[in-house]
């Protein structure tokens, strides 16, 4: 098992350049989730699946849209990309609800200039 | 909205000194508390969990929790730190399908 994974690893972006990073799970989970973080705020919850088809907004939407097109997978899309996203962004799943236990990416580190 | 505050940003201590990281939530609903750790370069793991039941909780790697509903806590300790224990910890709070993270804690064990 690939657990959790996220690609690209990393990626440098100009100002009002679009991109997507992918994640991607093999453990069946019903929850995904992406978050970004930056130093001294923890992760803060972007947005959020509850299930294929299904998204929410997190904390911190603004800028960002995702789809779930795939039980297994969940992309998160920046479409005109600000130096104010530069951030390590973790994608993580769970089983079922807040209740149970996530399991993170590697994360992707991404730079905008 | 709810939040989840973690007391110290930084916590420097020498090997085998012990260690207690504090953790408050801001609501006292259904509590699923979570504390994970983030080595350097590395993804968040789950070092432990709380749901119901006992409120010793007891992780992996010799840590351990303990949930104080009336102070709305759930701390985490560990009796001898060691260098491998350098990393981030981030105390988080799961409620309806929400997650929310505190700040973490950076931990330096000094050898």
């Amino acid at each position: 098992n690939a657990g959790v994974t996220q690609t690209p690893k990393f990626r440098v972006l100009k100002t009002g350049q679009s991109m997507t990073l992918l994640c991607a799970q093999d453990m069946n989970h019903e929850y995904m989730y992406w978050y970004r973080q930056d130093p001294g705020m923890g992760l803060r919850l972007i947005h959020y699946s509850v299930g294929e088809g299904t998204t929410a907004k997190g904390e911190v939407p603004d800028g960002y849209n995702v789809s779930r097109l795939k039980k297994q997978n969940f992309l998160l899309g920046l479409e005109s990309a600000a130096p104010s996203q530069t951030s390590v962004y973790f994608c993580a799943s769970s089983y079922s609800t807040a209740s149970y236990e996530q399991y993170f990416g590697p994360g992707t580190r991404l730079t905008v200039t | 909205a709810q939040s989840v505050s973690q007391h110290n940003h930084h916590v420097i201590l020498s090997e085998a000194a012990s260690l207690e990281l504090g953790c408050n939530y801001s609501y006292g609903g259904t509590v699923n508390l979570f504390w994970y750790v983030q080595y350097p370069g590395q993804h968040l793991q789950l070092l432990l969990k709380y749901f119901s039941g006992d409120p010793l909780v007891k992780g992996i790697k010799g840590f351990e929790a303990e949930f104080i509903k009336s102070k709305f806590s759930f701390n985490l300790r560990k009796p001898s730190v060691q260098w491998s224990d350098t990393a981030e910890y981030f105390c988080a709070w799961g409620y309806g399908q929400n997650f929310v993270f505190g700040p973490g804690t950076r931990l330096s064990v000094l050898p």
